[in-house]
């Protein structure tokens, strides 16, 4: 595809439930990020891929949170036993290459609702 | 560390009207700056961005920033707002010496009135 996509579009969970967000990037990007935007915020950076190398993941809130990039290409972010204030909409952005000069494309996020 | 204010947090503005968004950062240095729009159900589109040389910034849709070192401001303005424009506006900084890190502020909602 052109552009960043993600699945699923929309996740309901039980507390307590397990979660898997997938990213596919586009095609070719070095870069890839995890951002956390909750209702009324900014987007809040989570994590940050140099291929399959996971360079920053200073933003995870806990150790529920886990993501991997295995080939350097399809990225998923885990969220185990989830809470209702992991309830936002999850979004990743790839670039072609490393650093702020290089625009960064945004999926259209997954809306996760924790009940 | 950086930090980035929208001190509006809703704006209304008639079609044809002009529109001004407000964006504040902190910084220690020139930092990396940036105007990101959001409608329903899409992601995050780049309008324009500012690295460094000339101060007001041209960007898609015809929107435009300026830079103002000495009031640490960035402020997005269009000169006539069409419908299509509703929508929510984040301004963003990134430190130079990053990989691509964002702070995000915490967004301007826009509403266009006939």
């Amino acid at each position: 595809g052109a552009g960043v996509s993600q699945s699923p579009r929309y996740k309901v969970a039980k507390r307590g439930q397990d979660v898997a967000l997938r990213c596919d990037p586009i095609s070719g990007h070095v870069s890839l990020f995890w951002y956390q935007q909750a209702l009324g915020q900014g987007p809040e950076f989570l994590t940050y891929f140099q291929n399959e190398a996971q360079l920053d993941k200073s933003g995870l809130p806990s150790d529920r949170f886990f993501a991997e990039r295995p080939e350097g290409s399809v990225s998923t972010l885990k969220i185990q036993r989830t809470q209702q204030e992991d309830s936002a909409v999850y979004l990743c952005a790839s670039s072609f290459l490393a650093g702020l000069t290089d625009t960064q494309y945004f999926g259209p996020g997954t809306r996760l609702t924790v009940l | 560390a950086q930090s980035v204010t929208q001190p509006d947090i809703h704006i209304t503005v008639s079609e044809g009207a002009s529109l001004e968004l407000r964006c504040n950062y902190s910084y220690g240095a020139t930092p990396y700056l940036f105007w990101y729009v959001q409608s329903p159900g899409q992601g995050l589109q780049l309008l324009l961005k500012y690295f460094s040389g000339d101060t007001l910034v041209q960007g898609i849709k015809g929107f435009e920033a300026e830079f103002k070192r000495s009031q640490s401001s960035f402020n997005l303005r269009k000169p006539s707002v069409h419908w299509s424009d509703a929508a929510e506006y984040f301004c963003a900084v990134g430190a130079t010496d990053s990989w691509g890190k964002f702070q995000f502020g915490a967004g301007t909602q826009v509403v266009v009135t006939p």
